[in-house]
């Protein structure tokens, strides 16, 4: 099956510094890939979409400047997190499609972001 | 405003029982469901899809069936392993996007 996978699984940064995440599809060309933060006994929420080579599409109320996403590659898409803060921790996981928009989406394992 | 609920936070079920864990929806140009599961720490795995022309799929242990005048679905998981022992998110999307819309989730513990 897809796989995708991202890294770093876990990280633990100072307030005020910035953290980038990586999700790579390992054996698909992703056209499409998502970003996804979950809180604690919360559902996954959308952040953005980001397709290779154009701007990503944020959701109502995710700064764009805070979290920045670059999708340089059909196998690559990072999110950096800028001068994040404590309430920035959570759990991010990303997601690629390999074709149409609508094909499922497979998910990378996540990582556990704990700002200090 | 939540448009994907899972009313139940947790079910316990005994090994070899049936599972269901329900799913409510509130957006009526959602045609397109799925079921993932997920362990800590884990991203989500795809379980079983359903697209709103259809109102029944299965899928070896698990079913999903959807009543599209009721804007629900269930996952049925027969017979229950332990091994089933997860979080289960309902997942759905609007025709002509690609976004899915995340319910709370369900933590099933199967029982041996």
């Amino acid at each position: 099956g897809a796989v995708v996978s991202q890294h770093p699984s876990r990280v633990i940064c100072k307030s005020g510094t910035s953290v980038k995440i990586e999700c790579r599809s390992l054996d698909f060309q992703a056209t499409t890939m998502f970003w996804y933060r979950q809180f604690p006994k919360q559902s996954l929420m959308l952040m953005a979409t980001s397709n290779e080579g154009s701007k990503a599409t944020y959701e109502q109320g995710v700064e764009k400047d805070k979290f920045l996403i670059n999708h340089a590659s059909l196998t690559l898409s990072t999110l950096t997190v800028t001068s994040a803060h404590p309430e920035d921790s959570s759990f991010y996981i990303c997601s690629a499609s390999p074709t149409a928009p609508m094909d499922e989406q497979y998910f990378g394992p996540g990582t556990r972001l704990t700002v200090t | 405003d939540q448009q994907v609920k899972q009313n139940s936070p947790s079910l316990s079920v005994q090994e070899g029982r049936i599972s269901i864990l329900n799913c409510d929806y509130t957006n009526s140009m959602f045609d397109y469901f799925l079921w993932y599961k997920k362990y800590p720490a884990e991203g989500p795995t795809f379980l079983i899809s359903i697209s709103s022309i259809k109102d029944k799929n299965e899928d070896g242990r698990f079913t999903v069936f959807l009543n599209k005048s009721a804007k629900h679905l269930s996952l049925h998981i027969v017979p229950s392993q332990p091994g089933d022992s997860a979080v289960y998110f309902c997942a759905a999307s609007a025709k002509g996007t690609y976004k899915y819309i995340f319910g709370t989730g369900t933590r099933l513990k199967v029982l041996a």
